[in-house]
């Protein structure tokens, strides 16, 4: 089962820094908190991860709160080719070979010229 | 960055033919995959774990006489769907759990492009 809640549908201006929330109240100390997108009919592009520290790379930053039961995904400039469904998964541990991801509904950016 | 083929992008069959997908990891071993389908307009739903030279695990609900999974090397897993039917047309997804220098809860899993796949 899914363990974060996303809003369905967000917009953004092009350029405009794109900030996408996640909620995830039940996560565990070690869980990790991970980003994709999906462009459609492609399989989900890898964004970033993080555990307790906000993390930056080429694509994105993520803010996750102290308490870490949210995240934020930042896309600082985004453009037309960043519309695509987002989606923050929890890490479910379900077994010793797993890192099973349990993907929600996630958001759908679009981003408006 | 990490890559993760997958093998046919489409395909078409009909009704009653056994259907194979491959997914390759091209740089890195992988010790597990993962079979994900997805119809439209709908997330993805995780249907097996595929683990290097044992059983696939798979989820509740999901036929492992149906959907046949075999991950016979590092860089290769299969899942096979037998005896297709339409309501098997979906798009399925594999991923590859890259495992090089960190602990199994910091490891992001690498997808492929999805096969389509519709059964008429």
């Amino acid at each position: 089962d899914a363990k974060t809640t996303q809003p369905p549908s967000m917009d953004c201006a092009e350029g405009r820094a794109a900030n996408l929330p996640c909620n995830h109240s039940t996560i565990s100390g070690n869980e990790y908190v991970y980003w994709y997108r999906q462009i459609h009919s492609q399989g989900p592009q890898y964004i970033i991860h993080g555990l307790k520290n906000n993390e930056t790379n080429e694509m994105a930053s993520l803010i996750i709160t102290e308490d870490r039961k949210s995240s934020t995904l930042i896309l600082p400039h985004a453009t037309l080719r960043d519309t695509a469904v987002y989606y923050c998964i929890v890490r479910s541990l379900v077994s010793n070979t797993g890192n099973q991801f349990y993907f929600g509904t996630g958001t759908s950016l679009t981003v408006i010229p | 960055g990490a890559v993760v083929s997958q093998h046919p992008s489409r395909v078409i069959c009909k009704s009653g033919t056994s259907v194979k997908i491959e997914c390759r990891s091209l740089d890195f071993q992988a010790t597990t995959m993962f079979w994900y389908r997805q119809f439209p307009k709908q997330s993805l739903m995780l249907m097996a774990t595929s683990n290097e030279g044992s059983k696939a695990t798979y989820e509740q609900g999901v036929e492992k006489d149906k959907f046949l999974i075999n991950h016979a090397s590092l860089t290769l897993s299969t899942l096979t769907v037998t005896s297709a039917h339409p309501e098997d047309s979906s798009f399925y997804i594999c991923s590859a759990r890259d495992p090089t220098g960190r602990d199994l809860s910091n490891q992001p899993q690498h997808f492929g492009d999805g096969t389509r796949l519709s059964i008429l």
